[in-house]
């Protein structure tokens, strides 16, 4: 099992529609999220950051956590083509807070 | 100041060329990070050092040999590479170890031939 998955996608939505991104994680004593969004060929870039339950709101952005089903999403507001990228969720383990794990991506393509 | 600034943007040597990355950050972040990126692939941590002081060491090959100079500097020497090496090369700061967001630099995308 992986630490943090995510479907690769890519994930298609129209200009202006809610894209939600979804990951998991394996280990149930994580307590930092982190959402990075990727343009090709660029470095991570830090959109979001979540710690409790519940929802975090950043602009266009909305971040929901719960731990329970262990379970991190990512929503985007009235979408733009701009927002087209790959989207990493990233996860601090419980065994050692001092590194961040990445999952795989998930592509999003905003058509206009 | 809010940047990580590397330097090579590209880098192209030969398998037994000695090379250098390097990383500066001016925001007084006191960890510092070098990842691997492959190609459609994740970042892989490498390094992580800790008020100047390696902290994790991800069971690097000895080809790569991390430096921490001072608290805005961190380079990554490179020796005897393999084709297999060929990536991007992501530097990244924190504000402290722990549960805190990275800001990344623009990365090194290294060839080896």
């Amino acid at each position: 099992q992986k630490e943090v998955e995510q479907n690769s996608g890519p994930l298609s939505v129209p200009e202006g529609a809610i894209a939600s991104l979804n990951c998991t994680y394996s280990d149930r004593g994580s307590q930092s999220f982190f959402w990075y969004r990727q343009y090709s060929g660029k470095s991570p870039e830090l959109i979001m950051s979540i710690y409790s339950n519940g929802d975090k709101e950043d602009g266009r952005f909305t971040a929901q956590l719960n731990k329970a089903s262990q379970y991190v999403s990512l929503l985007i507001r009235d979408s733009q083509p701009s927002d087209s990228a790959t989207y990493l969720c990233a996860v601090t383990p419980s065994y050692n807070t001092d590194k961040l794990i990445f999952g795989t991506g998930t592509r999003l393509q905003v058509f206009p | 100041d809010t940047e990580v600034t590397q330097t090579p943007k590209h880098l192209v040597m030969g398998m037994t060329n000695k090379k250098s990355l390097k990383c500066e950050q001016h925001m007084g972040h006191r960890a510092m990070y070098w990842y691997k990126q492959k190609a459609k692939k994740p970042p892989e941590l490498m390094f992580v050092y800790s008020y100047e002081k390696l902290s994790i060491n991800e069971s690097v090959p000895s080809r790569f040999s991390p430096e921490c100079p001072n608290s805005s500097l961190l380079n990554l020497h490179l020796h005897a590479l393999q084709p297999e090496d060929s990536a991007l090369y992501l530097c990244a700061s924190s504000r402290d170890r722990g549960p805190y967001g990275y800001t990344f630099g623009s990365g090194t995308r290294l060839t080896v031939v």
